[in-house]
Formats: structure tokens, C-alpha cells, sequence
């Protein structure tokens, strides 16, 4: 099977603009995460989406979005950008394996903020 | 709130030597633990999962953990590094009350030498 892809790996954008991410997850995996990886923070989690609903939140801002296809692909927007948020996005897709779901992470999406 | 704590930035020993990722946490209810490894700009590869059961959980790579209800941790172990191991490694928590949040620790620089 094809792992998690994301796009584009690799991002720069200038303070004050919106980005979107793209994340596609494991064929049959429903759940999608979202995450945030600064050397700062380290990984924090941003929001989880299962059948095209918002099922957890992290604490950020309400410039960070997300949505969920029907086909589980899931994006994550980013509005009017600031430096702090330059980052690795990473995203995971789970399914669930006997008592609870295990998380298949993608490569990231390096985004860089000027 | 869950957290796990990994008390080292960094550990380093000379391949063929055994290895020991130190991990600590703290949950209310049950334990579900995880390791995950990241090599340089990519993504996080999960390696293995303490639900409940054996203490001993052996995972990908020649990896494995040692689950310690009395001492709350969770360490990951191998019994002869490679240099090929050298990576962050990092140690999470699957948050109590909700589906696929993991919380994680601020990780643990692998370095192995000849």
C-alpha cells in the first residue's frame, strides 16, 4: 500500500499570505491529523477530521483551518501568515487496530515563512 | 492532561553496543504508548505500540520496549545499535478522552558510532 503523501513538500511564502496543504491519506484510512513540528514547540497537534467531520482541536489560532473530502484526502489552510508559523506540517492518517488507531505519518510539508 | 517526558537530548553509543531511549509519563487511565523515529527531513515511521499486555513489545527494526506500570515508563531498547539507527526518536501518548490526538515528547537524538 501507498503511504501518506503530502504536498507540496516544500513551501516559501511572505508574511500576510494563506497557504494550503494537501495531505492524501493510506488507501481505507479515514482519520486524518494534523500536525505542527518547530524546534521550539517540537509536534503539536492541530486538529483530526474522520468522515469529513472536525473530531479534535489543538490550541492555535482560528487562522489554521482544515477540511476532509469524502475520498479522506484532507487540506489544511493557513490565513494571513506570520513568521512563527514556519514550520513542518505533518499529517497522518490512522485506522483503527484492535483497541485504538495507530498513526501513519507523512513526509511533511516544509513551509517557510518570509 | 497526558504527557511523556524524555529526560535525554541526546544519547550516544558505538555500534554493536545495546541502546536504551529513556521515556516517561503520565496518564490518567490506561496507557497507550507509542515510539516513532524521524531521520533527517522526513516524516515520522512508527515503530511500536504498549496497549496493554505484555510488558516486553517488540517492534520494527530490531526495536523494543519495556512498558514499567510501577515506574511509568516506557523505554525504548535495542540490543546491538547501528550506525543506520542514528535519528530523533520520539516517545507519545494517545490522549485519554479523545480518538487519535497523541501528545508527544520533545524527542531524543540517537547518535550511533563506529
Amino acid at each position: 500500500k501507498a503511504g501518506v503523501t503530502q504536498t507540496p513538500r516544500y513551501l516559501i511564502k511572505t508574511r500576510g499570505q494563506q497557504v494550503t496543504l494537501s495531505c492524501s491519506p493510506i488507501s481505507g484510512h479515514r482519520s486524518v491529523s494534523w500536525y505542527q513540528q518547530t524546534p521550539g514547540q517540537g509536534l503539536q497537534f492541530l486538529f483530526e477530521y474522520f468522515s469529513e467531520t472536525q473530531r479534535n482541536k489543538g490550541n492555535f489560532p482560528g487562522r489554521f483551518s482544515g477540511r476532509q473530502f469524502s475520498n479522506s484526502r484532507s487540506e489544511m489552510n493557513v490565513s494571513t501568515l506570520e513568521l512563527g508559523d514556519s514550520a513542518l506540517y505533518l499529517c497522518a492518517s490512522s485506522l483503527r487496530e484492535g483497541r485504538i488507531e495507530t498513526q501513519y505519518f507523512g513526509p511533511g510539508t516544509r513551509l517557510l515563512v518570509l | 492532561a497526558q504527557s511523556v517526558a524524555q529526560p535525554e537530548d541526546q544519547v550516544n553509543v558505538a555500534e554493536g553496543n545495546p541502546l536504551t531511549v529513556k521515556c516517561t509519563y503520565s496518564v490518567s487511565g490506561n496507557p497507550y504508548l507509542f515510539w516513532y523515529v524521524q531521520y533527517p527531513n522526513r516524516g515520522l515511521q512508527f515503530l511500536l505500540k504498549y496497549i496493554t499486555g505484555d510488558n516486553l513489545v517488540k517492534g520494527s527494526y530490531g526495536f523494543e520496549a519495556e512498558f514499567n506500570k510501577s515506574q511509568t515508563s516506557f523505554h525504548l531498547k535495542k540490543p546491538s545499535a547501528l550506525v543506520s539507527d542514528s535519528a530523533l526518536y520520539f516517545c507519545a501518548v494517545r490522549d485519554g478522552g479523545t480518538a487519535s490526538k497523541l501528545t508527544f515528547g520533545t524527542g531524543t537524538r540517537l547518535q550511533v558510532t563506529l
